[in-house]
């Protein structure tokens, strides 16, 4: 079972650089999400969907954009990078399951450095 | 304004003793909570979990007890093993789906041999 993968592992960009960070899952999920840690906080929500075609904002959104035009996969665009984004970045696929379950799988991560 | 807090950033215990680990919320609409222990250099892994309709949720070694009254929910590992040592991060969501879950900052539990 691959689960939920992420790539690249690991990237440097340029201030100002675009770049997008590839998610894709195989449990066929309705939920995806993209969730950025930054040193000694938790996990924030960047953006999420709840299924193809439809996405929404979360807690973090500016400078990403995103898009799911298939159930599998939920990239992450980064339009113009800033040091200010340089973090670890998790993709989550999530479902709700039998008596109301419901739990997040994640990926390995993305480590994202801005210079 | 952090919706969910864990007070304690690290916390050490003895191998074979209870390791408890806190949590606490602010916003009333949650109403599901997980637990998510995390490696260095790996993707958080779901531990366990507890809807709002209940108080007590077990699963082997783990326990999750939610106080709603007092917005409070902790995690008992029993017994603490060297495994277990990683960081811990308690999460919340309003409604099912898991699709917009609110992190705690973790706290890092070492298990001392």
């Amino acid at each position: 079972n691959a689960g939920v993968t992420q790539t690249p592992k690991f990237q440097v960009l340029k201030t100002g650089q675009s770049m997008t960070l590839q998610c894709a899952q195989d449990m066929n999920h309705e939920y995806m999400s993209w969730y950025r840690q930054d040193p000694g906080m938790g996990l924030r929500l960047i953006h999420y969907s709840v299924g193809a075609g439809i996405t929404d904002q979360g807690e973090v959104p500016n400078g990403y954009n995103v898009s799911r035009s298939t159930t599998e996969d939920f990239p992450l665009r980064l339009l113009s990078a800033a040091p200010s984004q340089t973090s670890v970045y998790f993709c989550a696929s999530s479902y709700i399951g039998s008596l109301g379950r419901t739990e997040a799988f994640f990926g390995q991560g993305t480590r994202l450095t801005v210079v | 304004d952090q919706q969910v807090k864990q007070n304690s950033p690290s916390l050490s215990v003895q191998e074979g003793r209870i390791s408890i680990l806190n949590c606490d919320y602010t916003n009333s609409m949650f109403d599901y909570f997980l637990w998510y222990k995390k490696y260095p250099a790996e993707g958080p892994t779901f531990l366990i979990s507890i809807s709002s309709i209940k108080d007590k949720n077990e699963d082997g070694r783990f326990t999750v007890f939610l106080n709603k009254s007092a917005k409070h929910l902790s995690l008992h590992i029993v017994p603490s093993q060297p495994g277990d040592s990683a960081v811990y991060f308690c999460a919340a969501s309003e409604g099912r789906g898991a699709q917009k879950l609110v992190f705690g900052q973790g706290t890092r539990l070492t298990i001392n041999p």
